[in-house]
């Protein structure tokens, strides 16, 4: 079955410019994470999701980040004037249950986002 | 403050010979540790996991050993082959908490 899907898969932006990012889980998965990886290391959590409710975004780095999974399923991570330090690799991951249900997530490839 | 650790940024090992790669985690609360393989360009991918009444969790080629007294977990590779060569991250979660927390990851060469 298909897996996690992402796009695009690379983003140029200039700095001060809007991008949006965006997630497809696997049908009828109820979590999904966004993570953000800077070069050299690992994951670092954004945002958790249980269907439509955002239930953690105690890890987005600022108010410039935003991101909403309106049905439930397909998940946009916005991000506001971009400015350098937010270039990364950002990834979707889903998982079939829901919190607390010790389990693995399906990663997506990622978005590279490149901020000039 | 890093709570999950992997102090060996890379490793290399001969062809057919155990792969070991470490993590030290600090939070006493995780009860749940994973291990991905990430290949370029790709996304991570699940391995294998272990929960904290186990200590040791196998599958196939791949073993996963767990010490909560040390707060460590090892992951043991053997026998290892070229198409292991990827970066290695573990990730733990726990303590009321859904999010993982990743290692820096390591990366294995096998050298053929």
């Amino acid at each position: 079955g298909a897996g996690v899907s992402q796009s695009p898969r690379y983003k140029v932006a200039k700095r001060g410019q809007d991008v949006a990012l965006r997630c497809d889980p696997i049908s009828g998965h109820v979590s999904l994470f966004w993570y953000q990886q800077a070069l050299g290391q690992g994951p670092e959590f954004l945002t958790y999701f249980q269907n439509e409710a955002q239930l953690d975004k105690s890890g987005l780095p600022s108010d410039r980040f935003f991101a909403e999974r309106p049905e439930g399923s397909v998940s946009t991570l916005k991000i506001q004037r971009t400015q350098q330090e937010d270039s990364a690799v950002y990834l979707c991951a889903s998982s079939l249950q829901g919190p607390r249900a010790y389990e693995q997530s399906y990663f997506g490839p990622g978005t590279r986002l490149t901020v000039t | 403050d890093q709570q999950v650790k992997q102090n060996s940024p890379s490793l290399s090992v001969q062809e057919g010979r155990i792969s070991i790669l470490n993590c030290d985690y600090t939070n006493s609360m995780f009860d749940y540790f994973l291990w991905y393989k990430k290949y370029p360009a790709e996304g991570p991918t699940f391995l294998i996991s272990i929960s904290s009444i186990k200590d040791k969790n196998e599958d196939g080629r791949f073993t996963v050993f767990l010490n909560k007294s040390a707060k460590h977990l090892s992951l043991h590779i053997v026998p290892s082959q070229p198409g292991d060569s990827a970066v290695y991250f573990c990730a733990a979660s726990g303590g009321g908490t859904y999010k993982y927390i990743f290692g820096t990851g390591t990366r294995l060469k096998v050298l053929a």
